[in-house]
């Protein structure tokens, strides 16, 4: 089975920290996501990476940046923390290839930002 | 920008009856996968269904597709109390980065024992 494992279920940080999130994925995935979700907004997509060290930009990458030093983990990083990045973060990780792209979720981490 | 937008927002049925959600999409596609969301957890995909593909069948699931009206329907048949979760349809693009979905914002679907 394809497990996706986020570092923390749950996290509380103070405005102004760094905020680091992990992702780790087990299948060789090529492709690494990042999204956010709130209610009535759904997921939105904040980076993805389609290979190592490669990133790009998602919907809303404003305040976040990335890390990809290895295939099976990839980091998802506040730089430094607001109340408006309180949300549910979910990583996601798919195969490359045409038809290839079903994602596979992690558990999600909820965020608290006070 | 979402492309997938899930209708109706919420749905509440009793146990045994049929579930049918609609998702309706902006742009070309290679295939519309829907995904389930239990309650404070990650998504877990369902099914996927290529834009050449009209009906799709999985257990108690039926999927259609209909690329003209660029519409799909999530059918869950002899619903159960474990039915209750969020779905969700996503879309790829059919040029550029197929490998990136598009969510929409989900139908609540509530079961009644």
């Amino acid at each position: 089975d394809v497990k996706v494992t986020q570092s923390s279920r749950y996290l509380v940080k103070r405005t102004g920290e760094k905020v680091f999130l992990e992702c780790v994925q087990d299948m060789d995935h090529e492709n690494m996501f990042w999204y956010r979700q709130d209610p009535g907004l759904g997921l939105r997509l904040i980076y993805f990476s389609y290979d190592v060290k490669m990133k790009e930009k998602g919907d809303i990458p404003e305040g976040y940046s990335v890390s990809r030093e290895k295939k099976e983990r990839f980091s998802l990083i506040l730089e430094s923390a607001s109340t408006n990045q309180t949300s549910m973060y979910l990583c996601a990780s798919s195969l490359s290839g045409q038809g290839y792209n079903e994602q596979f979720f992690g558990p999600g981490t909820r965020l608290t930002v006070l | 920008s979402q492309q997938g937008e899930e209708d109706p927002q919420a749905l509440s049925i009793q146990e045994g009856e049929n579930a049918t959600m609609n998702c309706s999409y902006k742009t070309s596609i290679n295939n519309l996968q829907w995904y389930r969301q239990n309650s404070g957890r990650g998504l877990v995909h369902l099914i996927l269904i290529r834009s050449n593909e009209r009906e799709k069948h999985s257990g108690r699931l039926r999927v259609t597709l209909d690329t003209s009206k660029k519409s799909s329907s999530l059918l869950i048949t002899a619903s159960r109390a474990a039915d209750t979760a969020s779905y969700f349809c996503a879309t790829d693009g059919s040029g550029g980065s197929n490998y990136k979905l598009t969510f929409g914002k989900g139908t609540l679907l509530t079961v009644n024992p």
